[in-house]
């Protein structure tokens, strides 16, 4: 089965600074790559997501980038602020035919010092 | 939309007790699915449904039951309540081959 590798476990940056999250994913199959945000005491929510067919997409601050022949992916938050502190956690998603097998990451705790 | 309804929000079991969580959604997802987090924790996968009448297990699916009657509501029950299952749990739907929508969470503490 597949099995995402999240790292780092943690992440304090300063604010103004960047954060760089990275994922690596086992099956090759997976086609379909979420990252959610997790603030304490709430839900995940997701922030941005990438496709297989697509190497790179932003959204003002954040960007995600795939890796498919090494199988990694990536979340880069620039400009940080004190709001992006949060749980954020990496997903790998094989869906066809109405099938889907959904598998997260362990997450990373980043730490935004003011 | 109201998205992902869980009901309760907090709750306190007896070791044994049993009791059912509700979810549900309105957005017509196919895919839905119960999470455990414990606290500092990643999400466990309990149980999954890829449309009405279809469930499977997750990585953690014992002592846990779920049905699929309907496409908006995914319950899961608690057969016989233990300390272990102490954590926070999440319902979340998505249409396949997108990301979840989660709900707010249920508490739950077993004493």
């Amino acid at each position: 089965g597949e099995n995402v590798e999240q790292h780092p476990s943690t992440l304090s940056v300063q604010e103004g600074d960047s954060a760089v999250i990275k994922c690596t994913y086992s099956d090759s199959a997976s086609n379909y790559f979420p990252w959610y945000k997790q603030e304490l005491g709430k839900r995940p929510q997701l922030i941005i997501d990438i496709r297989s067919n697509v190497g790179e997409k932003k959204d003002q601050r954040i960007a995600v980038t795939l890796n498919k022949t090494a199988k990694h992916f990536s979340l880069h938050i620039t400009e940080t602020q004190p709001e992006d502190s949060a749980v954020y956690f990496c997903a790998a998603i094989y869906n066809s035919g109405g099938y889907q097998k959904v598998t997260f990451g362990t997450g990373t705790k980043l730490q935004v010092i003011p | 939309n109201a998205g992902v309804t869980q009901t309760p929000k907090f709750q306190v079991l007896k070791t044994g007790q049993s009791m059912t969580l509700q979810c549900a959604q309105d957005m017509n997802h196919e895919y839905m699915s119960w999470y455990r987090q414990d606290p500092g924790m990643g999400l466990r996968l309990i149980h999954y449904s890829v449309g009405a009448g279809i469930t499977d297990q997750g990585e953690v699916p014992n002592g846990y039951n779920v049905s699929r009657s309907t496409t908006e509501d995914f319950p899961l029950r608690l057969l016989s309540a233990a300390p272990s299952q102490t954590s926070v749990y999440f319902c979340a739907s998505s249409k396949t081959g997108e990301g979840y929508t989660f709900g707010s969470g249920t508490r739950l503490t077993v004493v």
